[in-house]
């Protein structure tokens, strides 16, 4: 199984519909992210978690929501989509001991 | 936060030495370069970190100069299967704070036959 599991992996949408992307990790670390990538460009911060109780805006927040149901889990919402909101979408973890990011396989969201 | 510049774009050949140079010329003292490897459709991942001089791992090998203000990312004998889009990153995650290290548009490295 793979340390950081993003679900769905593909999903297209409505515009205006509520959506939830799910995010669950196995690595036990403490901190996870959503950061959101569109074709050409690099990743952007989305929000950040560094433990259950702790939620924090990225760079671009606007449009979104987050819940830290669990250490291990880090859902992301986009309460209205819009056509603007289609990227891919990954989730990635990381604690206090290690340099690195562990990042999940992605979730590609299509707005319509 | 420590900006970085890379190349947008290199080709290669295979077996050849593949080397990105990432800019970085406001690096912090407690700030560390990582690089991470992306194939489309898949998250980027982990491939080195360094702080100074030469670190070199199974995957690559990473230079920093005295001075910190740019690394370079060696890869040797690439192959087909290297055509990615490689992201310098500097900074520490491990501190908060850290986790607002950026990523650019990364370098995409492109091996042909």
């Amino acid at each position: 199984d793979a340390d950081v599991t993003q679900t769905p992996r593909n999903r297209i949408t409505k515009t205006g519909k509520r959506i939830m992307l799910e995010c669950s990790q196995t690595k036990g670390h403490d901190r996870m992210y959503w950061y959101r990538q569109d074709p050409g460009l690099g990743l952007r911060l989305i929000y950040y978690s560094f433990d259950v109780k702790d939620i924090n805006k990225g760079e671009i927040s606007d449009g979104y929501s987050v819940s830290r149901q669990a250490q291990a889990k880090f859902s992301l919402s986009l309460e209205s989509a819009i056509p603007n909101q289609t990227a891919l979408y990954f989730c990635a973890t990381s604690d206090s001991t290690n340099y690195g990011y562990t990042f999940g396989s992605g979730t590609r969201l299509t707005v319509v | 936060l420590a900006k970085t510049t890379q190349p947008i774009s290199m080709d290669s050949y295979e077996g050849q030495e593949v080397n990105i140079t990432c800019s970085h010329n406001n690096i912090a003292t407690n700030d560390y370069i990582t690089w991470y490897q992306q194939f489309p459709s898949q998250g980027p991942r982990f491939i080195i970190q360094g702080y100074k001089t030469k670190v070199t791992n199974e995957v690559a090998s990473l230079f920093i100069p005295a001075d910190r203000k740019s690394s370079t990312l060696s890869l040797p004998r690439v192959s087909l299967s290297d055509t990615a889009v490689y992201y310098c990153l500097v900074g520490d995650i491990r501190v908060t704070g850290g986790f607002k290290t950026i990523f650019g548009a990364g370098t995409r490295l492109f091996v042909k036959a």
